[in-house]
């Protein structure tokens, strides 16, 4: 049983592209969960899917930011015009749908995005 | 709003010493508690949880318990090993909302031989 992936792992961009980070949640799991890990920091939510709905993207930068779980394929998170700023390591997470919630979170490797 | 406030590090410690990574939080309802622990280059693992208060979480040795009365759950290990040498995660998530993890910063532990 495959884990949850992420790609790429590493992602090099010039100020002003585009980023796409890519994650496939754990098969079985309807629910993925967005971070990202700035340097020498702690992980900070940005955004919770399932599939076809955004539910809580109270963490999710009002602009350039943006993410979706479409019914087929990956969670998709966007960054659009990057900024050093934007450097960082992305991850992202997964569970299924239990009743009662607590659910663990099953986390992929990270992609790290450094922004030249 | 919620938060997480873990000891800082960075901790070194000698082989087959006793571990302490204090973990305090805040929050407005009723949360349950993890440690997760991220090794150099990798994403996270959890390593125990609790649900309630009193629950004890255990998992390769590390043991923590929730503490409500003094809003704790602080880590522990009774003798580390060179390959505990990570970094650890104390976070909280709230029960009946989207179950967002909320993070401390982190704690930094190397164990030398």
């Amino acid at each position: 049983n495959a884990g949850v992936m992420q790609n790429p792992r590493h992602l090099v961009r010039r100020r002003g592209q585009e980023a796409r980070l890519r994650c496939s949640p754990m098969k079985g799991h309807s629910h993925v969960y967005w971070y990202r890990q700035l340097p020498e920091e702690g992980l900070k939510f940005m955004v919770y899917l399932q599939k076809e709905n955004i539910i809580d993207e109270s963490g999710m930068p009002k602009e350039r930011f943006s993410a979706e779980f479409p019914k087929e394929g990956p969670s998709i998170l966007r960054i659009q015009q990057v900024v050093r700023g934007d450097s960082a390591a992305y991850f992202c997470a997964s569970s299924p749908f239990l009743a009662g919630g607590r659910d663990e979170q099953f986390f992929g490797p990270g992609t790290r995005l450094t922004v030249l | 709003g919620d938060s997480v406030t873990q000891m800082e590090g960075p901790v070194t410690l000698s082989e087959e010493a006793f571990l302490t990574i204090n973990c305090t939080y805040t929050a407005t309802g009723y949360p349950s508690l993890f440690w997760y622990v991220q090794y150099p280059g990798e994403g996270l693992q959890l390593l125990l949880k609790a649900t309630k208060a009193d629950d004890k979480g255990s998992n390769k040795g590390f043991e923590a318990t929730y503490r409500k009365e003094t809003t704790s759950f602080h880590l522990e290990k009774g003798s580390v090993q060179v390959s505990d040498s990570a970094v650890y995660f104390c976070a909280l998530s709230l029960q009946g909302g989207s179950e967002k993890l909320v993070f401390g910063k982190g704690t930094k532990l190397t164990v030398n031989p």
